[in-house]
C-alpha cells in the first residue's frame, strides 16, 4: 500500500499562474480533504469530498477549486496564483466511518513570487 | 463552531521524565477527540483518538491520553520521554454527526515538543 500519495513534493509559481496539486490514495477510503499549514496557524481545512462526484467547502476555500470523478484522486487546482496561497498542502483521507482518522500525504511546498 | 486550543507553543522536557501536551477543546455535543504528531518534512501521523468510553485513552509509541468533560481537555501523556518523541504535535476535534459537513476535522495551533538528552 502506497497510502496517500502527493505530487509534486515542491512548486514554484508566479503570481497569476495556475497549476494543480494532485493526490491519489489506494485504500478505498471514501472521504478525502485538502488542508494548509501555515506557520503559526496549524491545519486548515480548503476543501473536502465525502464520495466521488461530491464536494464541499472547508473554512478557506477561496482560490482553490476541486473535483472528485473518481474514488482515488482528490486533485486542487490553484485558479490564479497569489503570494498568499504560499504554504505546505496536505492531503488526507479517511473512511467514511465518522471515527476513523484521518491518514495525510507527505504534503507539497508551494511558493508563490 | 467547534475549536482546539493548544496553549504552549513549546515544551521543553529531559530525557526519561513524564510529559504532557496540553489541548482544550470547544464543541456542542460529546467531542471526537485526535492526536497527530508531525515529523519534520512530513505529513501527519495518527498517535490515538477518544471517542466514548474510558477516560484514559492508549495509542502509538507508549503515548496516552486523558479524556475530561468538566475541563474540556484532552492532554496528551507519556510517563519517559524519548529523545525521538521530538516532533510538532497536533490535537484536533471533530463534532457529533449532523450531516456530511461533520466529517470537518478542526486542529489546534501545533505544540513542538523538544525532549533535550
Amino acid at each position: 500500500n502506497a497510502g496517500v500519495t502527493q505530487t509534486p513534493k515542491f512548486q514554484v509559481l508566479k503570481t497569476g499562474q495556475s497549476m494543480t496539486l494532485q493526490c491519489a490514495q489506494d485504500m478505498n477510503h471514501e472521504y478525502m480533504s485538502w488542508y494548509r499549514q501555515d506557520p503559526g496557524m496549524g491545519l486548515r481545512l480548503i476543501h473536502y469530498s465525502v464520495g466521488a462526484g461530491i464536494t464541499d467547502q472547508g473554512e478557506v476555500p477561496n482560490g482553490y477549486n476541486v473535483s472528485r470523478s473518481t474514488t482515488e484522486d482528490f486533485p486542487l487546482r490553484l485558479l490564479s496564483a497569489a503570494p498568499s496561497q504560499t504554504s505546505v498542502y496536505f492531503c488526507a483521507s479517511s473512511y467514511k466511518n465518522y471515527n476513523s482518522p484521518l491518514h495525510f500525504g507527505n504534503g507539497t511546498r508551494l511558493t508563490v513570487t | 463552531a467547534q475549536s482546539v486550543a493548544q496553549p504552549e507553543d513549546q515544551v521543553n522536557v529531559a530525557e526519561g521524565n513524564p510529559l504532557t501536551v496540553k489541548c482544550t477543546y470547544s464543541v456542542s455535543g460529546n467531542p471526537y477527540l485526535f492526536w497527530y504528531v508531525q515529523y519534520p518534512n512530513r505529513g501527519l501521523q495518527f498517535l490515538l483518538k477518544y471517542i466514548t468510553g474510558d477516560n484514559l485513552v492508549k495509542g502509538s509509541y507508549g503515548f496516552e491520553a486523558e479524556f475530561n468533560k468538566s475541563q474540556t481537555s484532552f492532554h496528551l501523556k507519556k510517563p519517559s520521554a524519548l529523545v525521538s518523541d521530538s516532533a510538532l504535535y497536533f490535537c484536533a476535534v471533530r463534532a457529533p454527526y449532523s450531516g456530511a459537513g461533520s466529517y470537518q476535522l478542526t486542529f489546534g495551533k501545533g505544540t513542538k515538543l523538544s525532549v533535550i538528552p
